[in-house]
């Protein structure tokens, strides 16, 4: 079974300049986060997906920080502008979606490495 | 809110020897918990996870068992290699609350010396 894919697994970017990171989910997984991971931390999440709707974007800075989900498949997390704290890896993950009450394991890709100048 | 505190590292530890790496949690309801691995160059790797209280997690000789009297998961292996090297994570889920969130906490990096 193939996990979860992400790309690019590195980039290295300008302050102001704006990035794109894509995610492609575990098949059959409805739900499908967003997490930041910057250097000596755990991950923080910053969106969480329900198919293409969204279920939690309470630490998202929704000021430069976007994110979509195309046909509750797919996701697209963008920076505009990018700022020097937004150096970090950015790990996505997904899980099948289960009924409240049970547990749903979340299972990550590799990360992108994105160092901002 | 929901929290998660481990010991700080980094550790080192010699081929064999026993391993513990705390892990205590606040949290409101009833979270599941788990250890996520990180290793050198790789994404996050679900190690182990317990859904309720005295559940006890194991895979790959490493255990962990609920404790909800005293909020902690802590993390343990009777013998590490030196392939256990990496950054283990505990974290938190609470799943009463719908939007099941992981809550992480700072990581603890390990090495073994062979």
């Amino acid at each position: 079974e193939a996990g979860v894919a992400q790309s690019p697994r590195y980039k290295i970017i300008e302050k102001r300049q704006s990035v794109a990171f894509w995610c492609n989910p575990i098949s059959g997984h409805a739900t499908l986060y967003w997490y930041q991971q910057i250097l000596g931390q755990g991950p923080k999440l910053l969106i969480q997906f329900q198919n293409n709707g969204v279920v939690d974007d309470s630490q998202l800075p929704k000021d430069r920080f976007s994110a979509e989900r195309l046909k509750g498949v797919d996701s697209t997390l963008k920076i505009q502008p990018a700022k020097l704290e937004d150096s970090a890896v950015y790990l996505c993950a997904s899980s099948l979606g289960l009924q409240r009450g049970l547990t749903d394991t979340q299972y990550f890709g590799p990360g992108t490495r994105l160092t901002v100048l | 809110g929901n929290s998660v505190t481990q010991m700080e590292g980094p550790v080192t530890l010699s081929e064999e020897a026993f391993l513990t790496i705390n892990c205590t949690y606040t949290a409101t309801g009833y979270p599941s918990l788990f250890w996520y691995v990180q290793y050198p160059g790789e994404g996050l790797q679900l190690l182990l996870k317990a859904t309720k209280a005295d559940d006890k997690g194991s895979n790959k000789g490493f255990e962990a068992t609920y404790r909800k009297e005293t909020t902690s998961f802590h993390l343990e292996k009777g013998s590490v290699q030196v392939s256990d090297s990496a950054v283990y994570f505990c974290a938190l889920s609470d799943a009463v609350q719908g939007a099941q969130k992981l809550v992480f906490g700072q990581g603890t990096r390990l090495t073994i010396n062979p």
